[in-house]
C-alpha cells in the first residue's frame, strides 16, 4: 500500500522557470492538500481540494496554481519560479471531517 | 484569523515524561491533532481531540480543553526514537475546515 506519492523527491529550479510537483493517493480520500514547510514556521496550507473537480486557495496560494485532475491525483504548479519559493512541500490526503492527514515524503525544491 | 503557540523546544531524559503544550485562537473550532516530524521525514499522525478530555494512545496522550483554547501532548517513558519535531494542528473554519498548524517543538531526548 503505496499511500500518497509525491514526484519529485528534489528539484533545483533557476529564477524564472516553471514546474510541476505530481501527489497521487491510492486511499481513496476525497480530500487532498499541498503544505509547504519552511524552517521554524511548521506547515502552512497552499491549496486544497475538498473533492475531484473542486479547489480553494489556503494560507499562502499567491504563485501557485492547483490541479485535482481525478480522484488519486493533485497536482501543485509553479508558474514563474521565485527564491521565497524555496521549500519542503508536502502532499497530504484525508477522509473529509477525520483528524488525521496521511502525508506524502515531501518534495525539496530550490530555487536559484 | 487564527493562531497557534508551541514552545520551540523542550529537552528531557530517556525514561522522563515531557508535555508539550498548544494554545490556539481560531473563529470557529472543531478539533485538536498532533504529528510527530522526524528530521528529514514526513509528519505522521498521533492523535486527534474533538472533545474535551483526555485521548490515550499507548506511551502518548493528548488533552483538550475547548474553554481555555489550549491542548497538550504527553509522552511518557520517553525513548531515544522519541527526538523529533511535534506539531499542533487545529481544524477549523478557516480554509473549509482543513488545518493550520502550530510552528512545531522540538524535543531532544539525552541518555
Amino acid at each position: 500500500n503505496a499511500g500518497v506519492t509525491q514526484t519529485p523527491k528534489f528539484q533545483v529550479l533557476k529564477t524564472g522557470q516553471s514546474m510541476t510537483l505530481q501527489c497521487a493517493q491510492d486511499m481513496n480520500h476525497n480530500s487532498m492538500y499541498w503544505y509547504r514547510q519552511d524552517p521554524g514556521m511548521g506547515l502552512r496550507l497552499i491549496y486544497y481540494s475538498a473533492s475531484e473537480g473542486t479547489t480553494d486557495k489556503g494560507e499562502v496560494p499567491n504563485g501557485y496554481n492547483v490541479s485535482r485532475l481525478n480522484k488519486r491525483e493533485f497536482s501543485l504548479r509553479l508558474e514563474s519560479a521565485a527564491p521565497s519559493q524555496t521549500s519542503v512541500y508536502f502532499c497530504a490526503s484525508s477522509t473529509r471531517g477525520t483528524g488525521e492527514l496521511f502525508f506524502g515524503e515531501g518534495s525539496r525544491l530550490t530555487v536559484l | 484569523g487564527q493562531s497557534l503557540e508551541q514552545p520551540s523546544e523542550v529537552t528531557a531524559v530517556e525514561g522522563a515524561i515531557v508535555q508539550i503544550n498548544c494554545t490556539y485562537q481560531t473563529s470557529g473550532f472543531y478539533g485538536l491533532s498532533w504529528y510527530q516530524q522526524h528530521d528529514g521525514g514526513a509528519p505522521t499522525f498521533l492523535s486527534y481531540n474533538a472533545l474535551d478530555g483526555l485521548e490515550e494512545t499507548g506511551r502518548f496522550s493528548s488533552f483538550l480543553s475547548r474553554s481555555d483554547s489550549y491542548g497538550y501532548l504527553l509522552l511518557q517513558e520517553l525513548q531515544m526514537k522519541d527526538s523529533a519535531s511535534y506539531f499542533c494542528a487545529v481544524r477549523s473554519t478557516d480554509y473549509g475546515q482543513n488545518f493550520v498548524f502550530g510552528p512545531g517543538t522540538r524535543l531532544s531526548v539525552l541518555p
